[in-house]
């Protein structure tokens, strides 16, 4: 099993920061990961896909990078609504597999 | 619009079975895989499983294997995730996520099930 590591676990921040998230696999997941944002009380939701590919609807200040076992997410310019928990994905392997989170909150 | 319709929050006793359904609508069912997704109080996410409604193919996360059943009525277009045995530790909100590309790019609001002697 492909097991995913994020960090940090939280990233106090303010609005208008830039946001930069790591997701580290165990092995190679070559391009397959994507991340997913989940705000209290609600379902996650796609935001990349294939590392780099936004997914529909999400706005440009979202970017994924990364490729083999190092992936990072970066939110350019914090909005108000971005505060959320953000969770990598991979689809290399079964089974899919999530990393633990990581909590973007509000400094 | 896609959307994935699901269940109502449920209450199991230790022991007992929990069946939590998912109906799709606004494309075609037959086209895309269901992907099982549970999430327990305060932590992350956890896959469970997916299912191919075309040709009920499926694969189930090892540590729920032998537990868990996926099936698909193509008739209805409503996907079903069955669990048995339940422990309290399978408390937990359960997700139904349509599959693109073995990613999740639709996802139900989820079912909230509780499992309490």
């Amino acid at each position: 099993e492909i097991v995913l590591t994020q960090s940090p676990a939280t990233l106090s921040l303010s609005p208008g920061e830039r946001a930069t998230l790591s997701c580290r696999a165990s092995q190679s997941v070559s391009s397959y990961l994507a991340w997913y944002q989940q705000k209290p009380g609600q379902s996650p939701r796609l935001v990349i896909y294939d590392a780099s590919n936004r997914a529909t609807g999400i706005p440009a200040r979202f970017s994924g990078s990364g490729s083999g076992t190092d992936f990072t997410l970066t939110i350019s310019s914090l909005e108000p609504e971005d505060f959320a928990v953000y969770y990598c994905q991979q689809r290399s392997n079964w089974p899919l597999t999530f990393g633990g989170g990581t909590k973007v909150e509000i400094k | 619009q896609v959307q994935l319709v699901q269940s109502g929050a449920e209450v199991r006793k230790p022991g007992a079975s929990m069946r939590v359904s998912c109906k799709a609508s606004g494309y075609i069912f037959t086209k895309y895989g269901i992907n099982w997704v549970r999430q327990a109080p305060g932590q992350g996410l956890e896959w469970m499983g997916w299912i191919n409604p075309y040709n009920g193919d499926t694969n189930y996360a090892q540590t729920l294997q032998g537990r868990v059943t996926l099936t698909t009525d193509t008739s209805t277009n409503i996907a079903y995730m069955e669990l048995r045995s339940l422990r309290s530790d399978d408390t937990a909100i359960f997700y139904c996520a349509r599959e693109h590309n073995s990613y999740m790019d639709v996802w139900g609001k989820g079912t909230t099930v509780t499992v309490s002697s």
